[in-house]
């Protein structure tokens, strides 16, 4: 059974604060990872596809790093604001397969 | 661009009925995706069609789930005799080519069901 871990579950921080979480999954038979950004009722957003392990991408204040070797990857927010108020979601996807395998999600609240 | 687009939004049915979901992906894209959320789990994969073909149903729970996409276009997916376990949000995604593995998989807002 494939397991993708993100931590913290849930993260309190205030405007302006950077924050970052993590992403774990399985080393071995990696293909790419995913990350969405979802506020409830709406649909997940997709943020970055990697596939190269030391990739790192950007897009506005965040961005994201993946070290395929040891199965992680971070999630960095610069400058939280309270739009950026979601849960952010990992997903893996493993050799010769579509499926995504998401990981619980970490809820990221911004407070004013 | 139209992004996903999935119907109904909320459905309530008693268990024992039947449900259909119906998914429009984006127009061009060959791969389509159903996934589910149930209880505040993690989202699961049910299924995977490229074009009008299953290429991977390894997600489906039970033979009460069935998959169609007509003509390679819109998808639907039945639940026929709804359980009270089949509660949760179902969402639809879809991505562009077929060879082009790692393509981003751009998803549907989600139907939320729930079975009394």
């Amino acid at each position: 059974i494939l397991n993708v871990e993100q931590s913290p579950q849930s993260l309190h921080v205030q405007e302006g604060d950077s924050t970052n979480f993590t992403c774990s999954f399985p080393s071995s038979n990696f293909y790419a990872l995913h990350w969405y950004r979802w506020e409830t009722a709406k649909s997940p957003e997709a943020l970055f596809v990697m596939t190269l392990n030391g990739d790192e991408k950007k897009k506005g204040r965040i961005s994201a790093t993946l070290n395929t070797k040891e199965g992680y990857s971070y999630l960095y927010i610069k400058g939280s604001q309270p739009e950026d108020s979601a849960t952010y979601l990992c997903a893996f996807q493993g050799d010769s397969s579509y499926k995504l395998i998401f990981g619980s999600g970490t809820r990221l609240l911004v407070r004013p | 661009e139209a992004g996903v687009t999935q119907f109904p939004s909320h459905s309530v049915i008693e268990k024992g009925q039947t449900v259909t979901l119906r998914c429009d992906p984006i127009s061009g894209h060959d791969n389509l995706y159903w996934y589910r959320r149930v209880m505040g789990k993690e989202i699961k994969f049910l299924l995977h069609f490229v074009k009008e073909s299953k290429q991977d149903e390894s997600g489906m729970p039970n033979n009460r789930f069935l998959a169609e996409r007509t003509g390679g276009t819109y998808s639907t997916l039945k639940v026929q005799p709804a359980e009270l376990e089949d509660s949760g949000v179902y969402f639809c995604a879809s991505s562009f080519r077929d060879y082009r593995q790692t393509d981003t998989q751009y998803f549907g807002p989600g139907t939320r069901l729930t079975v009394l």
